[in-house]
């Protein structure tokens, strides 16, 4: 299995909701990461999870809150979102986020986010 | 932090022609240099990657070329396709704590018939 599953594929939510993004793996992967892509731009790295531990945050503002329950889940919690928040949400896997060499990403097909 | 430049950022080139990506990148200590390929609405799809021990990687019509003390790389597609047409993103990646993957500006690459 080499799939990282995100769901829901596409949201549409309100400036006032508070609503989730699931991201799942079962590689074993040991590093789970949250893009953020606009259109026609590259992704856009917000956090990096390491053996379920936050180890990066590419100073995203806290109206997102990411949550890694286990090794195979990442979530993405959002709130009080603004309408340039709208975009391509992406998480990807790798074996793990540090050491020399952290090997392939695998992304997910995304989460398309519309705020209203 | 890491800085990665591609260029040019539209090609077309006609069908069973070559095309030819360029990317440079700005931090000595990156060691892992992946090219994704992203068709619109889609997720971004590794294509082939080089790791900074090997000077160039060939895959089928895809190769990469590595200069590491010129800090560049380049994506070679050869005998083009229509299916081949879509963005393209080179990246770099470091080591440390936490490796993180930096995105060039991408290239749109339009095959023509």
């Amino acid at each position: 299995d080499t799939e990282v599953t995100q769901t829901p594929k596409h949201l549409v939510m309100g400036m006032t909701n508070k609503k989730s993004l699931k991201c799942e793996q079962h590689m074993g992967h040991r590093a789970m990461y949250w893009y953020k892509q606009k259109a026609k731009k590259p992704p856009e790295l917000m956090f990096v999870y390491s053996y379920e531990k936050l180890s990066i945050n590419e100073s995203v503002p806290s109206r997102f809150s990411p949550e890694c329950p286990n090794s195979s889940l990442l979530n993405l919690h959002l709130h009080a979102l603004q309408p340039e928040d709208s975009a391509l949400y992406l998480c990807a896997s790798s074996q793990r986020a540090s050491g020399s060499f952290a090997g392939e990403l695998f992304f997910g097909e995304g989460s398309r986010l519309t705020v209203l | 932090g890491e800085n990665v430049e591609q260029h040019p950022s539209t090609l077309s080139v006609q069908e069973g022609d070559s095309a030819v990506i360029k990317c440079t990148y700005s931090d000595s200590a990156s060691n892992y240099f992946p090219w994704y390929k992203q068709e619109l609405g889609k997720r971004p799809q590794l294509i082939i990657d080089i790791r900074s021990n090997v000077g160039e990687k060939k895959d089928q019509r895809i190769a990469v070329t590595l200069n590491k003390t010129a800090k560049h790389f380049s994506l070679h597609i050869t005998e083009t396709q229509p299916e081949d047409s879509a963005v393209y993103f080179c990246a770099a990646m470091g080591t440390g704590t936490a490796s993180k993957l930096t995105f060039g500006t991408g290239t749109r690459l339009q095959v023509t018939l």
